[in-house]
């Protein structure tokens, strides 16, 4: 596509539930990375993937979350067990190789504003 | 990863230039600088990138002195619609991901 989708743009659940949040690279990116965004601060990385492998998931905060990217393009934000910090707006962003696109940048999708009541 | 310090808000009018100076005093030799704006409710947005002295492009002008410890984005005759954050990043190829500090929050006023 022409840019990063995410999906969907807001979802709110409710404490304890489960949540799935998708995120769909531009098209031929092999890199994939997400992040989580609070009111008034700067995004906080999670997750990145190099193809179908997660090549670095030092930033999820536990073992309630959670991502896939099965095909390499695709990829699924999941979390269990919400809680109401969880609530944050979670943003995708992919790049063409990963590894050498710092000069070129990376292009990130809108969020999804998730919310736990 | 080299941390960054930014002002935390800015205030300007419409055609003016915006300057929003960033330190890095920790830069590390393969590092660059990079600067991303985001408006509410959108990801952020790649604006430029720099190593050393002067990089200029369609949207904005990055200076950065001999010694790296510090960059100026320059914003030439802001509108409203450059009201946004704008976050200075510093690092490399190897670290693959961005370490976002907090951001310059840049409110353009009529």
């Amino acid at each position: 596509g022409a840019g990063v989708s995410q999906t969907p743009s807001n979802k709110v659940t409710e404490k304890g539930k489960y949540v799935e949040l998708r995120c769909d690279p531009i098209s031929g990116h092999t890199a994939l990375y997400w992040y989580r965004q609070s009111l008034g601060q700067g995004p906080e990385f999670l997750i990145y993937f190099q193809g179908t492998g997660a090549a670095d998931d030092s930033g999820l905060p536990n073992d309630r979350f959670f991502a896939v990217r099965p095909e390499g393009s695709v990829s699924t934000l999941k979390i269990q067990r919400t809680e109401r910090g969880d609530s944050a707006v979670y943003l995708c962003a992919s790049s063409l190789t990963g590894d050498r696109d710092y000069t070129y940048g990376y292009t990130f999708g809108s969020g999804t504003r998730l919310t736990v009541v | 990863l080299a941390k960054t310090t930014q002002p935390i808000s800015m205030d300007s009018y419409e055609g003016q230039e915006v300057n929003i100076t960033c330190s890095h005093n920790n830069i590390a030799t393969n590092d660059y600088i990079t600067w991303y704006q985001q408006f509410p409710s959108q990801g952020p947005r790649f604006i430029i990138q720099g190593y050393k002295t002067k990089v200029t492009n369609e949207v904005a002008s990055l200076f950065i002195p001999a010694d790296r410890k510090s960059s100026t984005l320059s914003l030439p005759r802001v509108s409203l619609s450059d009201t946004a954050v704008y976050y200075c990043l510093v690092g490399n190829n190897a670290g693959n991901m961005l370490t976002f500090g907090g951001g310059t929050r840049l409110m353009v006023k009529p």
